[in-house]
Order: C-alpha cells, then structure tokens, then sequence
C-alpha cells in the first residue's frame, strides 16, 4: 500500500514483555518521528530519525529503542513493557533536505496490562 | 522547552459560523504546523507556515512571528468539520522536533 503504514493497529502485551511497533512508509522520506499520545499531554516526540542509521532521542525516549536499517521502516521497541507505556503511538514521516509538513500514520493503539 | 497553548480547549459552534481557534508558543519558532484529528483517530497536517497567512479551501492559518501567535479559522463552518484541532512549533536545529498543543476539540452542529 503507498503511504505510511503501522502494524499492528492493536496491542494487548503484559508488563515485562518486549513489543515491537512496525511503521513503514513507501515515499523514500528521509524523516521519520515516533510520537506517543496521552490524554492530557497531546503528542510527544519519543525518537526521530533524519536517515537511515541516524536516530535521535525526543522528548520521552526512555524505555524505547529505535533502529533504522532501510529508509522505508522505522521499528519502535518497548525492551519490557510498563503500564506506563499504555498509549497510542503515532508514526509519521517527512520528505526534503529540510522536515517539513509531515505525514502520520494510522497509529497503534498498545495496551500494557 | 517550548510551551504550546492553545485556545479554546473546546469549541461548539452552528453550522455555518465563522470560527477561529488559537495558538500560542513561548519561545521563537522555526515554522508552525496545524493538524487535525479525527474521531477516528487519524491525524492529517493541514499546514505548516512559518510567516503570513496560508489559505486552503475554507481553512485560513494565520501567523504573528513577533507576538509568538497564530490562527487557524474555519469559515462557513460544516458538521464534517467536527475534530480535535492541534497546534505544533518547530523549534531545535533542523525543525524536525515538535512540541504540541494539547488540542481544541471542535463540535459543529447542524
């Protein structure tokens, strides 16, 4: 599918076990951004990522870990999820020399119990 | 740190108003963005300006640099409109990080 996709759209993990979140987009963007949003905090940027293998902590980047081996996929991992961690998270993607205008996908929506 | 407000935290207006949501920012910025949410979650950009005025069919953005402001109005205002509305300033090296507002909910009723 072209665009900017995440899988899965849901997630029911226990604390302690490790999650991967997928997000992939097909427009060769060189920016991709990791956000969670909460109730009460809107959007944070957790990781982004200016090109392959370059990655940068955000705003909240603890408990995460990021990779980037191919421009298209840029995975999230939670190494052993918390409660704290229950959220919905917002990949998106931005194109040109400079980020710009970007594009968010669908979102995951991850449970921790 | 940047601090974003936005104003109203919600908003229900009749179909056919004239509506206006704001935005302020506490620290100069690089560019602004304006994003909306829909019920269902997705979240699409609307526009990123860093000066003047952008306009797309009935959406305006507005942007005062100096008073560290900007506008986002909705004339002729239509049930479909119905959404959380967000406000994000690009500031850091690059422009890539953004801090957000926590959003206007807006509710147009026929």
């Amino acid at each position: 599918d072209a665009g900017i996709t995440q899988s899965p759209r849901y997630k029911i993990t226990e604390t302690g076990r490790q999650v991967t979140l997928m997000c992939h987009q097909t427009w060769s963007h060189s920016y991709m951004f990791w956000y969670r949003q909460d109730l009460g905090h809107g959007l944070r940027l957790i990781y982004y990522s200016a090109a392959a293998d370059i990655t940068d902590k955000g705003e909240v980047p603890d408990g995460y870990v990021v990779s980037r081996s191919k421009t298209e996929n840029f995975p999230l991992t939670l190494e052993s999820a918390t409660r704290s961690q229950t959220s919905v998270y917002f990949c998106a993607s931005s194109g040109g020399a400079l980020p710009g205008e970007q594009y968010f996908g669908p979102g995951t929506r991850l449970t921790v119990t | 740190k940047n601090e974003v407000e936005q104003s109203p935290q919600n908003l229900t207006a009749q179909e056919g108003e004239f509506i206006t949501i704001n935005c302020s920012y506490s620290v100069g910025i690089s560019a602004l963005h304006w994003l909306q949410q829909h019920p269902g979650g997705g979240i699409v950009s609307l526009f990123m300006l860093s000066s003047g005025k952008k306009k797309h069919g009935r959406l305006i953005a507005t942007i005062n640099i100096q008073e560290k402001h900007s506008s986002l109005h909705i004339t002729a205002s239509h049930p479909r409109d119905s959404a959380v509305y967000i406000c994000a300033a690009a500031s850091g090296a690059g422009s890539y990080q953004l801090t957000f507002g926590k959003g206007t909910k807006l509710s147009v009723i026929p």
